[in-house]
């Protein structure tokens, strides 16, 4: 199956400092890309859509200014968490559809990204 | 977003078959039924998705009714690997939410030696 990196693997940083997490997808092109986020014993939320070469797409209540998400290739998403506060400490996991299979086919899952703000 | 209902969680012993349900009585013409499953701190893994006939693959099978408002994830053989979070979710491939996949809370399958 396809494969979905991110790193880093788990990041510390200060509060009020912006954190940068990168999703690829090593074996195959991904015009569309999805961010979640879960926090511990809690299911996964889905934040946004990442889309190629265009702006992300967020969901109801996700702060587009705090978590600013590129797609600028099509082997590459980021996610940046600005102005970290410890409230957005949690586990950021991206996932990518294999091109030409949209949505009727599986959804391809990173390792995900813990993130600790101090 | 169609909304699925799964049992907070089952039990297994090791070896034996495995069979997770889950309730979508307001799917769509147009959902595909996914499963996925993820061990702690991972992310999910994909598991089978299917849309109105029974599917098999390597990793489990997934019954799905004649209505399609519920289905079943039937993993043969459990082993102790197979200890994890199971997601079943409805996936749109049409409308305003294409494509999109909502998690619920689950099922903690725990699987005993």
């Amino acid at each position: 199956g396809a494969v979905v990196s991110q790193h880093p693997s788990r990041v510390i940083c200060k509060s009020g400092t912006s954190v940068k997490i990168e999703c690829r997808s090593l074996d195959f092109q991904a015009t569309t890309m999805f961010w979640y986020r879960q926090f511990p014993k809690k299911s996964l939320m889905l934040m946004a859509t990442s889309n190629e070469g265009s702006k992300a797409t967020y969901e109801q209540g996700v702060e587009k200014d705090k978590f600013l998400i590129n797609h600028a290739s099509l082997t590459l998403s980021t996610l940046t968490v600005t102005s970290a506060h410890p409230e957005d400490s949690s586990f950021y996991i991206c996932s990518a559809d294999v091109p030409g299979a949209g949505a009727y086919n599986e959804q391809f899952f990173g390792p995900g990204t813990r993130l600790t703000v101090l | 977003d169609a909304k699925t209902t799964q049992p907070n969680s089952m039990e297994s012993n090791e070896e034996e078959p495995v069979h997770l349900p889950c309730n979508h009585s307001t799917i769509s013409g147009t959902d595909y039924i996914h499963w996925y499953r993820q061990l702690p701190s991972q992310g999910p893994e994909y598991v089978i998705h299917g849309l109105t006939s029974n599917v098999n693959n390597r990793m489990a099978s997934l019954a799905i009714a004649e209505d399609r408002k519920s289905s079943t994830l039937i993993l043969h053989r459990a082993t102790l690997r197979d200890a994890a979070v199971y997601y079943c979710i409805l996936r749109d491939t049409s409308g305003t939410s294409y494509g999109k996949l909502t998690f619920g809370q689950g099922t903690i399958l725990t699987v005993h030696p």
